[in-house]
């Protein structure tokens, strides 16, 4: 199984400042995703980070708000920017090999925006 | 959108089995049945996965219908740290191609109770 750490776990910040949030695995790994989880709510995806070239975004998220890194296949970084106070939530990462059964998630790193 | 339907909460008691119930109505032939479980506070976890047979690992079991049109997790002897938002997700075969992607519905809550 996969170790997946995250910095920080957890932030305030000021509306309009930007924060970014690495991703870590203690395995190279091929997929590596990120998710947002709002206060109450179900889990939803974000993005895929992908290693050498631009991360897949999903419907409603977009690289301006949200740039991902992914400069190997052991670490991403995702930035929140321009925050203002709907950007709270949980943001966590997970890995899993391309053909693998099991997704790893991180703890996540819980954002409040002030 | 999600393609399972979850009751929104359960409770059980500690030391009973608890069956978690999902319906995946339009599930098609290459898309298995995932569980997931996100205890408070942490990233979801991996419980188990199944196609058309009934499965078993060391922390539960899934019984899927002859049809497919639903299945039940079951946690064959319930304890308070299985307290814990259940997740059923739908996902075709990542050997056929798939994307990895998990899309999480709003899961049941399982409160087990002392």
């Amino acid at each position: 199984s996969a170790v997946i750490s995250q910095k920080p776990s957890r932030d305030i910040c000021q509306r309009g400042t930007s924060l970014t949030i690495q991703c870590q695995v203690d395995s190279q790994v091929t997929m590596m995703f990120w998710y947002r989880q709002q206060p109450g709510q179900s889990l939803t995806l974000i993005a895929t980070a992908n290693q050498g070239s631009e991360a897949t975004y999903e419907s409603g998220f977009v690289i301006d708000k949200f740039p991902i890194s992914r400069p190997n296949l052991t670490f991403s970084t995702l930035t929140v920017s321009n925050m203002s106070p709907e950007d709270s939530s949980i943001y966590l990462c997970s890995v899993e090999e391309v053909l693998g059964n099991e997704q790893f998630f991180g703890p996540g790193t819980r954002l409040t925006v002030l | 959108d999600a393609k399972t339907t979850q009751p929104p909460s359960m409770d059980c008691a500690e030391g009973r089995a608890a069956n978690l119930p999902c319906n995946h109505s339009t599930i098609s032939g290459n898309e298995y049945v995932y569980w997931y479980r996100q205890i408070h506070s942490q990233g979801p976890q991996y419980i188990i996965h199944g196609l058309k047979n009934n499965e078993t690992n060391e922390m539960a079991s899934l019984i899927i219908t002859e049809d497919r049109k639903s299945s039940t997790l079951i946690l064959p002897h319930a304890t308070l740290r299985d307290t814990a938002v259940y997740y059923c997700i739908v996902r075709v075969d990542t050997l056929g191609g798939a994307t990895n992607k998990l899309i999480f519905g709003t899961g049941t809550l399982l409160a087990v109770q002392p």
